[in-house]
């Protein structure tokens, strides 16, 4: 079945460095790929998306492009903030259908320090 | 700028109660989902539902829940008899067509059954 990996954390970083949060798939078929931010006490909003290989997905200074050669989804952020600081979900969705539901990763928790 | 609601926000109740959780989603999407978070574990799909009918359901969507969309605007997950593993964040989201896959999430209703 469809799957997601995550890599592991905590990551804790200082602030300005760079991120990077792998992760990868297996699906069958050409699933969209998303990635999920959870602040404290806070419900799942959505980061950014990519629906096919090669989409490069952005927003808030977050990138990830859809790698289809390498079912990889990894998130990057030239220089992170303290108000970065959440956890962060990967995540797919099989393309068609009535269900469309999410497969999530088990979540990356990133603290960014000052 | 529209959102998915969420209504309690923390539900306290005892083990075998029936309880319902409430939802709002935004008011011209078409697909109906919940989703649940054990505390510290990653989000699982629960149930799909689009066209007054239930489209998909994991296997813990079980026997003792329900989901009903009782009117243009609520959409509802029932408990028949809560037991202690039922207690997790439960998050509502809601897609627009065939064509958009994102899904956009409500703030979750945290649920402790005791």
């Amino acid at each position: 079945g469809n799957s997601v990996t995550q890599m592991e954390g905590p990551v804790t970083l200082s602030e300005e460095a760079f991120l990077t949060i792998n992760c990868t798939y297996t699906a069958t078929g050409y699933p969209s790929l998303f990635w999920y931010v959870q602040y404290p006490g806070e419900g799942l909003q959505l980061l950014l998306k990519a629906t096919k290989a090669d989409d490069k997905g952005s927003n808030k200074g977050f990138e990830a492009t859809y790698r289809k050669e390498t079912t990889s989804f990894h998130l990057e952020k030239g220089s992170v903030q303290v108000s970065d600081s959440a956890v962060y979900f990967c995540a797919l969705s099989d393309r068609g259908g009535a269900t469309n539901k999410l497969i999530f990763g088990t979540g990356t928790l990133l603290a960014v320090q000052p | 700028e529209p959102e998915v609601t969420q209504t309690p926000s923390h539900q306290v109740t005892q083990m075998g109660q029936e309880v319902i959780l409430r939802c709002v989603p935004i008011s011209n999407h078409l697909y109906f989902y919940w989703y649940r978070q054990i505390l510290g574990q990653k989000v699982e799909f629960l149930v799909s539902f689009y066209n007054n009918e239930i489209s998909e359901k994991s296997e813990i969507f079980d026997d003792q829940f329900s989901v009903e969309r009782p009117d243009g605007s609520n959409f509802t997950l029932k408990i028949r008899s809560t037991k202690l593993e039922d207690s997790a964040m439960y998050f509502c989201a809601s897609r627009f067509t065939d064509n958009s896959y994102e899904q956009y999430f409500g703030p979750g209703t945290r649920l402790t059954v005791t």
